[in-house]
């Protein structure tokens, strides 16, 4: 079974709109973190937001927020007011505890985004 | 402050040719990471170091596959006997490593491989 399920290669948004990428996630560990990043054209990994098993609040990094939603295995990242700056492959990761906290990360495969005007 | 720095940036080599790629992580962190991507695809983990050693290599996709990293810093993936397949960017990460404490990853900029 794949541990990250990204269903949406593509997604198109129109600038200063929000939009929702999902990503969904398979683990029997109590203990786990999820991530997104952002890979632009120019092909760096750049960290977006994380968010903890046991934290009681979804995250939020500036206009990146988590919608996490522990029993339905879900993870989904918000961008609001979207800039074409925006557009990028986003992919979710997950570390799950019992491997080691400074473990592997397993991902997800990527969703592109193309904002436009 | 520095990021994690890799190289060579590009490289092309002839099959059956032995490659090095070279990673020197941000100062500090502890843990570094070997990940492949291949065309249009998600990245897939190759090793994992802690310090100088090596606890999960489950990764690695064959014996032609090896990695070293000296002094708790600079780290070097080897391919040797290079076949088409190999053809992917190689990505490393960095981070910090304190137990129970999950922290994220930092990428460098990635070496594209290309084996004619």
């Amino acid at each position: 079974a794949q541990k990250i399920t990204q269903t949406q290669p593509g997604m198109f948004v129109q600038e200063k709109e929000a939009v929702t990428l999902d990503c969904t996630y398979d683990t029997s560990d109590p203990s786990y973190g999820l991530f997104w990043y952002k890979q632009p054209s120019s092909g760096e990994m750049i960290f977006l937001i994380y968010q903890g098993s046991y934290d009681q609040q979804n995250a939020t990094e500036g206009r990146y927020s988590l919608n996490f939603q522990k029993a339905r295995k879900s993870a989904n990242l918000v961008i609001s007011a979207s800039q074409l700056g925006d557009s990028a492959m986003y992919f979710c990761a997950m570390r799950e505890a019992h491997t080691g906290t400074a473990s592997k990360l397993t991902f997800g495969t990527g969703t592109r985004l193309q904002v436009t005007l | 402050g520095a990021g994690v720095s890799q190289s060579p940036s590009n490289k092309v080599t002839e099959k059956g040719k032995d490659v090095e790629l070279r990673c020197d992580p941000i100062s500090g962190h502890t843990a570094l990471y070997w990940y492949r991507q291949s065309l249009g695809q998600g990245l897939e983990f190759l090793i994992y170091f802690q310090g100088n050693s090596a606890p999960d290599k489950s990764g690695l996709p064959s014996d032609r596959f090896s990695a070293e990293r000296t002094g708790g810093s600079v780290s070097t993936l080897t391919i040797q006997r290079t076949q088409q397949e190999d053809s992917a960017v190689y990505l490393c990460a960095s981070s910090l490593a304190l137990a129970g404490v999950i922290y994220e990853q930092y990428f460098g900029p990635g070496t594209r491989l290309t084996v004619t």
